[in-house]
C-alpha cells in the first residue's frame, strides 16, 4: 500500500547532540511537510517542500533544518536539541498539480524524540 | 498564531450516543478539514468541506461550515467506542497546494 514512512519511530537523543528524523513516501507526492506536535497540542507546522522549493515557516528556530534529496525522502535535521524540542514530529505529503490543489494531507505514523 | 480554536476540549459520551465538536477560525479560507488522531499515532484525513459548501456528509460523519460565522462543526452519529480519539480541524488559506493550519483539538473518549 502506498505510504508515508517515518523512521526511528522513537529517537532518544542528549541535550545538544544533533539528531536527523527521516519521512520517506511512495504516494510520489510533490509536496511534503514536517510538523512539530507537542503534547495535547495543535501539529504546528514547521516547514515544507513544493518539489525542491524550501519553504521555512517565520516562527520555525534556526536549530531545525531540512533536506529533501529526491522526491521520496525528506529529512529533518536538529542541530542541537533542547528540552522544549521534546515532541512528536509528524511528515505528511499531499500532490499538487497545475495549480489544482488535492487539498488531503497524508501523515505518517510520527517520530516521538526524547531529549535528556 | 493559531488560526482554528475547537470545543469543547474534551467530551465524555456513551456508545450510541452522538458527539458534536466545533471549531471556529479566525480569517478567510479555501477550505476546511477535519482530521482524526489516535493516541501516539499521526493523523488521519476524515473530511474537507469547501467555502462555498454549507454541509457534508461521510458516511457517520456530517460536517456544516458557516462562512458568516466563521465556525464549523463535526457530528458523528451513533458513536462506537472505536471513534475514541482527538478530533482535529485543519484550515487551508488557498489554492495551488495546501498549507493548513490546525486547532488544538476535541479529545473525544467514548465509552461502552
Amino acid at each position: 500500500d502506498a505510504m508515508v514512512i517515518q523512521n526511528p519511530r522513537y529517537q532518544v537523543t542528549q541535550f545538544g547532540k544533533p539528531v536527523t528524523l527521516s519521512c520517506s513516501q511512495t504516494l510520489n507526492h510533490n509536496v511534503m511537510y514536517w510538523y512539530q506536535q507537542k503534547s495535547s497540542q495543535a501539529p504546528k507546522l514547521l516547514f515544507h517542500y513544493y518539489d525542491k522549493d524550501f519553504n521555512n515557516e517565520a516562527d520555525t528556530p534556526d536549530n531545525f533544518q531540512s533536506r529533501r534529496p529526491n522526491t521520496s525522502f525528506c529529512f529533518l535535521d536538529i542541530r542541537s536539541p533542547g528540552l522544549g524540542d521534546a515532541a512528536m514530529y509528524l511528515c505528511a505529503t499531499s500532490r499538487a498539480k497545475g495549480g489544482a490543489a488535492y487539498n488531503e494531507q497524508f501523515f505518517g505514523p510520527g517520530t516521538r524524540l526524547t531529549v535528556l | 498564531s493559531q488560526q482554528g480554536e475547537e470545543d469543547p476540549q474534551a467530551l465524555s459520551i456513551q456508545e450510541g450516543e452522538n458527539a458534536t465538536m466545533n471549531c471556529s477560525y479566525k480569517t478567510s479560507i479555501n477550505n476546511l478539514q477535519w482530521y482524526r488522531q489516535n493516541s501516539g499515532r499521526g493523523l488521519v484525513h476524515l473530511i474537507l468541506i469547501r467555502s462555498n459548501e454549507r454541509e457534508k456528509h461521510s458516511g457517520r460523519l456530517r460536517v456544516t461550515l458557516d462562512t458568516s460565522k466563521k465556525s464549523s462543526s463535526l457530528l458523528i452519529t451513533a458513536s462506537r467506542a472505536a471513534d475514541t480519539a482527538s478530533y482535529f480541524c485543519a484550515t487551508d488559506l488557498r489554492e495551488g497546494y495546501n498549507k493548513l493550519i490546525f486547532g488544538a483539538g476535541t479529545r473525544l473518549a467514548v465509552h461502552p
